[in-house]
């Protein structure tokens, strides 16, 4: 079964860091680029950052770019989401999702989500 | 920034069909995608490249775009089709992937 699992979600403070990961089964994790999607409470998706399959290529959105880092291990099969300067706007459920290989670029694979709270 | 503008809510009765739109500038020259969003679930993409169904989703789903404007059509409503369904494109100017608002679909 075709699966990604996301964990490290939790409450911290404003100023703080998180590290999320989100591992993959069930397909070869190395052939496909990788996202995070995040939707705060009660809103729409927003695109939170990107990686290509070969490690070269990161995109981020504006709203994290300079406090967040994305990373990947593609023999563990995993992402990672390195949160720092957190504020209440990162406040949110954090997915991982698979990018469709090819032109698309739609997300045909997403994990069940990390709850991340931030708040004093 | 690519902005993608969505009805906030649409209510349709069951057993007829649901259009829900998406606009964004030139829409026509990218690829649309559709996610099906349930409470307290993952998205699901219900419809990728404008037309293009994933596997296991049903025929009763299709997708258009043309124009400013694509549509995500759902034929022979369901009460299980009652979801917030979000469209997306990827933005190569700026290398970003950009979501519309979401429409609350409300199956009477």
């Amino acid at each position: 079964e075709v699966q990604l699992v996301e964990s490290g979600g939790g409450l911290e403070q404003p100023g703080g860091s998180l590290r999320l990961s989100c591992t993959a089964s069930g397909f070869t994790f190395s052939y496909y680029e990788m996202v995070w999607v995040r939707q705060a409470p009660g809103k729409g998706l927003e695109w939170v950052a990107y990686m290509s399959s070969s490690l070269t290529t990161i995109y981020y959105a504006d709203s994290v770019k300079g406090r967040f880092t994305i990373s990947r291990d593609n023999a563990r099969s995993s992402m990672f989401l390195q949160m720092n300067s957190l504020t209440a706007d990162d406040t949110a459920i954090y997915y991982c999702a698979r990018d469709v290989a090819g032109p698309a670029r739609a997300f045909d694979v997403w994990g069940q989500g990390t709850m991340v709270t931030v708040s004093s | 920034s690519y902005v993608l503008t969505q009805p906030p809510s649409v209510s349709v009765a069951p057993g007829t069909a649901a259009r829900i739109t998406c606009e964004g500038d030139n829409l026509e020259n990218k690829r649309v995608h559709w996610y099906q969003q349930k409470p307290g679930r993952a998205p699901i993409l219900v419809i990728y490249s404008n037309s293009d169904r994933p596997s296991g989703i049903p025929e009763r789903f299709s997708g258009a775009n043309s124009g400013n404007t694509a549509t995500l059509s759902i034929s022979r409503l369901e009460a299980g089709d009652g979801a917030d369904y979000f469209c997306q494109v990827w933005d190569g100017f700026s290398d970003h992937w950009v979501f519309g608002g979401g429409t609350k679909l409300t199956v009477l």
